[in-house]
């Protein structure tokens, strides 16, 4: 299984909405990570959590909230945003987040498009 | 720092016809990987091909193949025989130092026309 999956696959909330993505993956991987993707752009780093816990914090605001449960699960908490995050977030697994003398290759899921009002 | 440049924002290329996608990277690192994602309108991010800069064989996947110029910092694409199934974004992307971040280039949208 190389299947990294994301719920909802859609999600509309006003600015004053509390609302959750969630990420899961099988793979046996370690680390885990949250992109933000604007149209006909690259993906740009949120946060990368190595052995579920924190690792990297691309310095996103505070409305953004990650949690890692567990090795296969991820979190991203959403509360108070702004028109401006309305964007394609992605979630990606890799063995490590560290560098390896083998191949160490990030799977992305299909990602939730979020639609702030 | 390391950075990604993909110089066309756009190409086009008949069925069937071969087309190349440009990259140029810039690293101080002697120990990274470079990779091609390609990502449909259906949005998945997929891995096409990678190439281990200690390596000087290039890599090559089915129709897809690169050409990986370590000296020049180049590492392009090329797509051979291609397919409707091709079109979409490609994104060229480099890993290397500590940590397995990736720093991805602005990408080439790449419409196949029958």
């Amino acid at each position: 299984d190389t299947e990294v999956t994301q719920t909802p696959k859609h999600l509309v909330m006003g600015m004053t909405n509390k609302k959750s993505l969630k990420c899961e993956q099988h793979m046996g991987h370690r680390a885990m990570y949250w992109y933000k993707q604007k149209a006909k752009k690259p993906p740009e780093l949120m946060f990368v959590y190595s052995y579920e816990k924190l690792s990297i914090n691309e310095s996103v605001p505070s409305r953004f909230s990650p949690e890692c449960p567990n090795s296969s699960l991820l979190n991203l908490h959403l509360h108070a945003l702004q028109p401006e995050d309305s964007a394609l977030y992605l979630c990606a697994s890799s063995r490590t987040s560290s560098l390896e003398k083998r191949y160490n290759e990030q799977f992305f899921g299909p990602g939730t498009r979020l639609t702030v009002l | 720092a390391q950075t990604v440049t993909q110089s066309q924002p756009e190409m086009s290329v008949q069925e069937a016809e071969t087309v190349t996608l440009s990259c140029t990277y810039d690293t101080s690192e002697n120990n990274y990987y470079l990779f091609w994602y390609k990502q449909p309108p259906s949005r998945q991010m997929i891995l096409v091909i990678r190439q281990e800069a200690y390596k000087q064989q290039n890599a090559t996947e089915n129709r897809f193949s690169v050409n990986f110029q370590k000296a020049a910092k180049s590492f392009s694409l090329k797509i051979s025989d291609s397919q409707l199934g091709d079109t979409a974004m490609y994104f060229c992307a480099f890993v290397g130092g500590a940590t397995n971040k990736l720093i991805f280039g602005t990408g080439t949208l790449l419409a196949v026309q029958p």
